[in-house]
């Protein structure tokens, strides 16, 4: 079956310290991987995806993400935190049984990072 | 703002009553997905359009459940005869595959419903 598992339900940090957010992911084909950063009240905001080429990828306010296909892992990272990045984090991975491009989604870490 | 929108924002029902939810894509986009968000959980796929056309269903899409996406611009979602189990975050997403790239989905800020 193909899923997502984001194995810390919160993740708390000191500002100015690095961030990991873990995401390990089952699916059949090649994987299409994406992070999504969501505020309180607010839709998804994309951040930044791995479809192929570099393992390490960056994306928006300073997140990147690691893909490494020998241990299934995409984790997002940032040098360092800002307060501002207390937010729930999704990690999705695209259904590769289906044509439609639909996301499989983890069930979200929670970010805190403390002044 | 030429992102995804989606109306209304919040909605507070009665059990048994019908609610529709609207959305409305980023213009260009023609691919059109609704998930189903609950507290604590990440969103779940409900249903997809690609232009007009609705190709695929969840199993989470019971019959009281329908969408429609006519023309291939904005789509609706309809519940008929909502239940409390019902209440939930639906968010709407578009994105666009052009010469086989895969594009990230675009998604609105979501439809609360509260049922009870």
């Amino acid at each position: 079956a193909q899923s997502v598992a984001q194995p810390e339900d919160q993740v708390n940090v000191a500002e100015g310290n690095p961030l990991t957010v873990k995401c390990t992911y089952s699916v059949s084909g090649n994987p299409y991987l994406f992070w999504y950063v969501q505020y309180p009240n607010r839709g998804l905001q994309f951040l930044l995806k791995y479809i192929t080429g570099d393992n390490l990828v960056k994306g928006s306010y300073g997140f990147e993400a690691e893909f490494n296909k020998s241990q299934t892992s995409f984790h997002l990272k940032k040098p360092s935190a800002l307060v501002s990045d207390s937010a729930l984090y999704f990690c999705a991975v695209r259904d590769g049984t289906s044509n439609t491009g639909k996301l499989i989604f983890g069930q979200g870490t929670t970010l805190q990072v403390k002044p | 703002d030429t992102g995804v929108s989606q109306d209304p924002r919040h909605k507070i029902t009665k059990r048994g009553q019908n609610v529709t939810f609207r959305c409305d894509p980023i213009s260009e986009h023609n691919r059109l997905y609704w998930y189903r968000q609950t507290l604590g959980q990440g969103p779940e796929f409900l249903t997809y359009f690609q232009n007009e056309a609705q190709l695929e269903k969840s199993r989470l899409l019971s019959d009281r459940f329908s969408a429609e996406r006519p023309k291939g611009s904005f789509s609706t979602l309809e519940i008929q005869r909502t239940e409390q189990g019902d209440s939930a975050m639906y968010l709407c997403a578009s994105s666009t595959r052009l010469a086989g790239e895969e594009y990230e989905q675009f998604f609105g800020p979501g439809t609360r419903l509260t049922v009870l």
